[in-house]
């Protein structure tokens, strides 16, 4: 069974710190990795998406690594401001035929002004 | 572009009454829909997903049941909710592949009391 671990649970930088989110992931046998942001009370919000084909994407101040042989991949945020305090959540989709996503328990972000 | 509805936002309802909770996809056509729980503490949990109307694939034994009358509208339902039920419930929809990207609506508060 897939298992996501996503450490630490929470981190707390002061703004204009570059910064990294690390997830693991117990299965390397993924189809893809997608990582979300939610925002409070709120839904989720799709950041990036790695294909299991893929080594890294990105998408402005985000770039998400992705390395299946050991089960590992990080978001790193560069220049970290205010509005980006969430808490981030990575998924995988273990297999081609799979329309599950594994979510992790999510790191909670704090960029403090 | 693609929009995707949940309603209602909040609800608090005791134990034992029904339920409803309903999510429509704007702007795509053939989605696959998915019912996730967010429960405090705890990672996403896929309830549901469909492919396609009428076809309603089950992943956690509950006493939740889903529909999907229509192309874009799932529906999640409970005929006497439990405690346990109480939580963030989010719909998401992918094109009509496995593996694909998802998107998540914006999230129903259930309370049960």
């Amino acid at each position: 069974k897939q298992e996501v671990t996503q450490i630490p649970a929470a981190l707390s930088v002061p703004e204009g710190e570059n910064l990294v989110l690390n997830c693991s992931f117990t299965d390397s046998a993924i189809y893809n990795l997608q990582w979300f942001r939610q925002d409070p009370g709120k839904g989720l919000t799709s950041l990036l998406l790695i294909q299991s084909s893929q080594r890294e994407q990105t998408s402005g101040r985000l770039n998400a690594s992705l390395d299946k042989s050991s089960g590992r991949s990080t978001l790193y945020i560069a220049a970290s401001q205010p509005g980006d305090s969430a808490t981030y959540l990575c998924a995988v989709t273990s297999g081609a035929g799979s329309y599950q996503l594994t979510f992790g328990k999510g790191t909670k972000l704090s960029v403090i002004p | 572009s693609q929009t995707i509805h949940q309603w209602p936002a909040t609800l608090v309802q005791p134990v034992g009454s029904p339920l409803s909770l309903e999510c429509t996809v704007e702007g795509t056509s053939n989605p696959n829909l998915y019912w996730y729980r967010q429960a405090a503490g705890r990672g996403l949990q896929l309830l549901f997903y469909s492919v396609g109307i009428g076809q309603i694939s089950s992943e956690v034994p509950q006493n939740l049941s889903a529909s999907r009358p229509q192309d874009r509208q799932f529906i999640l339902s409970s005929k006497k909710l439990l405690l346990s039920d109480s939580g963030f419930y989010l719909c998401a929809w992918s094109v009509l592949t496995s593996g694909s990207e998802q998107y998540f609506g914006p999230g129903t508060r259930l309370t049960v009391t």
